[in-house]
Parts: structure tokens; sequence; C-alpha cells
């Protein structure tokens, strides 16, 4: 069965700096593509990125880029220029190549220091 | 933009009630999953719906049922509500396999007394 593990459930950058959150997952397929969602205090889930196994290049959107380690199964987000508005929880999902199930991880709560 | 509602955002019932949490989406897209949230848990799948009448147990099925009698309506019902149900309710649709993200309603958070 595929995991997927967040090993930060806590982070916290200065207002205009770099974080990256950390991401790994287990999966004996080859074919699959990963996510980021973001969770405001709203509460309303927000795809951040998405990324497909079979590409090599990390996903990019805007300020907010992957590094996808496929041989690791590691999947980080990396936040550039970090904004008040990025405060929120965020998850990592997996999604097979066969259904449409999402697995999450544990979530990781970022807070932004002005 | 897709649109997923959730009926209630906030939900107090009492323990052995049965409990009804409708989601309705508007973009006509095959696949609908209830999830519900606990804080160190992450997201965790109750039930979902590949198609009208169909359903599929998800990790934590127990205590739990689903209807699907319409595409755009997807029903998630505690059978008899206990305690241990007090959570955060996220319903999500996505048009099908692949690459397609699923999108989320708002939540529902329900209190079970």
């Amino acid at each position: 069965a595929q995991t997927v593990t967040q090993s930060q459930p806590e982070m916290s950058v200065q207002e205009a700096e770099t974080v990256t959150l950390s991401c790994t997952y287990d999966t004996s397929e080859s074919d699959y593509y990963l996510f980021w969602y973001k969770q405001p205090p709203s509460r309303q889930m927000i795809l951040v990125i998405r990324q497909e196994a079979y590409k090599q290049q990390n996903a990019t959107e805007n300020r907010f880029s992957v590094n996808f380690q496929k041989a690791a199964k590691s999947f980080s987000l990396k936040i550039s220029d970090s904004q008040l508005g990025d405060a929120a929880m965020y998850f990592c999902a997996y999604k097979g190549n066969q259904g449409g199930k999402l697995i999450f991880g544990q979530g990781t709560e970022l807070s932004v220091k002005p | 933009d897709v649109k997923v509602t959730q009926s209630s955002r906030y939900l107090v019932k009492r323990t052995g009630e049965k409990v009804f949490l409708e989601c309705v989406q508007d973009m006509d897209h095959e696949n609908m999953f209830w999830y519900r949230q606990d804080p160190g848990l992450g997201l965790r799948l109750i039930y979902f719906s590949y198609d009208v009448k169909m359903k599929e147990k998800g990790d934590i099925p127990e205590g739990y049922s689903v209807s699907r009698e319409k595409k755009e309506r997807f029903s998630l019902i505690l059978e008899s509500a206990s305690t241990n149900q007090t959570s955060m309710y996220l319903c999500a649709s996505s048009p099908g396999q692949g690459r397609q993200p699923q999108h989320f309603g708002d939540g529902t958070r329900l209190s079970i007394l």
C-alpha cells in the first residue's frame, strides 16, 4: 500500500524568505501523480502544484516549486519570497495511475512571521 | 470554476442520532470522495464513488455509509453517531483518472455530544 509522510508538523519562515516543506512517499508503482495542497484558516483546500512522475522536470507555479526525486521517493515544496498569505496547513498527496483516490500526508503547519 | 458545496459548515448532533452530510458538485465530475480530517492524522478516506449508485470503502468506513443517487450529489451518513466521530469532514470531486486534481468543499465541522 502507498504511504505519504510529512515529518515536519510545524514550520516557520520570515516574510520574504524561502522555506522548504518535506514529503516522502512509498509506492511500488512507476506511474503516479503528486500534489501539494494548501488549507488556509478559511478551511478550503486549494491545489498549489502538481507533478507527474514520468516528468523529470520539476514543476513550478510562480513562487512555488518542487524538488521531485523519484529514486529517493521525495517530493519537497519550496516557497520563495514568503508572504503572510502563505500561512496555512500544507498537505502532500499521492495519486496512482489507476483510479482517483488521493493518499495524504499528515500535514505541515506553516507560519509566516512579519 | 469548480464548485463543491457542503450543506453545513458547523453541525452539532447527539450520540445515537442518524446524521446526514450532503455534498453537491457542479462540474459533472465522475468521482466523489468523503474524508475526515483530524489533527496529526491528515485526511483519511472514508468512502468514494466513481459513478452513480457506485460506492467503495476507503480506509476508515466503519460507522459510515454513503449514497449517490445522482451524479452531482454524494451523501455521507453516520448511522448512529458516536463521540469519536467528532471531526472535520471534507467532500471532494474530480473528473476522472490521471493528473486531474480533486476539488474540495469548505468542510463541515461536526460535533457529537
